[in-house]
């Protein structure tokens, strides 16, 4: 089945840096990658998601790229800001369903 | 509703006690899924359905556990006969196919 690996598991960044995080998936088959932040105590929200027909997503300070060949995806944050910090979870499927999700990156932006 | 709901949001129950969750998905959201979370830890996947029924039922960690659907809406998580090692937070989600998740808020279950 899907295997799903997340790197680091921890990263701090300083205010306004910018912040990557990485996953590499096993089933070629997967077609569906979406990233979620989940706050403490909070649910996990989607806030960016790519298809394997797409390269490279934008919405305004986040950006996923996607690397079928290499079965690698990353979600890249620039400018960040101190309520960017929470855990990310990135996660593969195939055709949406039955997401398998990578081990979290807890994400600290130093003021 | 607006949103996926869960009750209860906490549960505190002894070792050996039978315990139900409830979800309660968004309206019109054909699919629904259970995932366990341990404190600090990821997403572990339990049980995906569509409608009433459930194609993969492979996360059940044991035959302790076991979810229902009823009218293509609310799913209920059944643990029998609960251990310390259930303690998680159990959330669902619910998504129209070919669309990303929306969360509930998750129920805390303890054993003691």
């Amino acid at each position: 089945g899907e295997n799903v690996e997340q790197h680091p598991s921890t990263l701090s960044v300083q205010e306004g840096d910018s912040a990557v995080i990485k996953c590499t998936y096993s089933d070629s088959a997967s077609n569906y990658f979406p990233w979620y932040k989940q706050e403490l105590g909070k649910r996990p929200q989607l806030i960016i998601d790519i298809r394997s027909n797409v390269g490279e997503k934008k919405d305004q300070r986040i950006a996923v790229t996607l690397n079928k060949t290499a079965k690698h995806f990353s979600l890249h944050i620039t400018e960040t800001q101190p309520e960017d910090s929470a855990v990310y979870f990135c996660a593969a499927s195939i055709s949406s369903y039955k997401l398998i999700f990578g081990s979290g990156t807890r994400l600290l932006v130093r003021p | 509703g607006a949103g996926v709901s869960q009750s209860p949001s906490n549960k505190v129950t002894e070792k050996g006690k039978d315990v139900e969750l409830r979800c309660d998905p968004i309206s019109g959201h054909t699919a629904l899924y259970w995932y366990r979370q341990s404190l600090g830890q990821g997403l572990e996947f339990l049980i995906y359905f569509q409608g009433n029924s459930a194609p993969d039922k492979s996360g059940l960690p044991s035959d302790r556990f076991s979810a229902e659907r009823t009218g293509g809406s609310v799913s209920t998580l059944t643990i029998q006969r609960t251990q310390q090692e259930d303690s998680a937070v159990y959330l669902c989600a619910s998504s129209i196919q070919g669309r990303g998740y929306t969360f509930g808020s998750g129920t805390r279950l303890t054993v003691v």
